[in-house]
């Protein structure tokens, strides 16, 4: 049984770019958060998604925006790329009360 | 609001000795989680406690939660260099998202 992918696993962009991350989540589950950790931080929430419905927002602008699919994949795009969102992006999947995270996807902004 | 603390934020263990990891959150909630991350790597779940007095143990490892206190503890008994990794304590304050603290960085000499 697959757990949590997401991809790519590594990613380099320039300032002022846009990106694209995906996360297929774990079979069974329904809901999709999306978390970024910076070097040295605990992770912090992006937002959940749920039924292809944005369910919750945290505090993240506007550049950040998500979709989920009908099969409950899900992807986060990032616009216009800064510098300090190079990070960890954890996508988790949910059905219930448990969460399963994927290995993730480390993007760097030059 | 949301605050989630952890404490101490790095620890130096020596091999066969007993720790304890404090995670203190400032509003109510009955769910708390203990995710370990290794270096690069995604978040690796170890314990979801879901009630107050929850104690759960896994190897060297065990988890309790005292939700009147607002505090959970991880103690690991005589650790071994294994268990070098980060560990975080995770708060879901509502449905829909986990608030995660700054995370503990044990690192385990001989």
């Amino acid at each position: 049984d697959a757990g949590v992918t997401q991809s790519p696993t590594h990613l380099i962009k320039t300032r002022g770019q846009q990106v694209t991350l995906r996360c297929s989540p774990k079979s069974g589950h329904d809901t999709v958060s999306w978390y970024q950790q910076a070097l040295g931080q605990g992770p912090q929430f992006i937002f959940q998604y749920y039924e292809e419905e944005e369910r919750q927002r945290g505090n993240f602008p506007d550049r950040f925006s998500g979709h989920q699919f009908p099969n409950y994949s899900s992807e986060l795009n990032v616009n216009a790329l800064l510098l300090g969102d190079s990070a960890l992006y954890l996508c988790a999947s949910s059905e219930g009360r448990g969460y399963t995270f994927g290995s993730g996807t480390r993007l760097t902004v030059v | 609001e949301l605050k989630v603390e952890q404490n101490p934020l790095f620890l130096s263990m020596q091999e066969g000795k007993n720790y304890t990891i404090y995670c203190n959150y400032s509003t109510t909630s009955d769910r708390l989680y203990w995710y370990r991350q290794d270096p690069g790597k995604s978040l690796e779940s170890l314990f979801v406690l879901l009630s107050n007095g929850a104690v759960k143990q896994e190897g060297r490892l065990m988890a309790s939660l005292d939700t009147k206190a607002r505090l959970s503890t991880l103690h690991i008994t005589a650790a071994v260099h294994d268990l070098s990794a980060t560990y975080f304590c995770a708060v879901a304050f509502s449905d829909y998202k986990l608030s995660f603290g700054a995370g503990t960085t044990v690192t385990v000499r001989a």
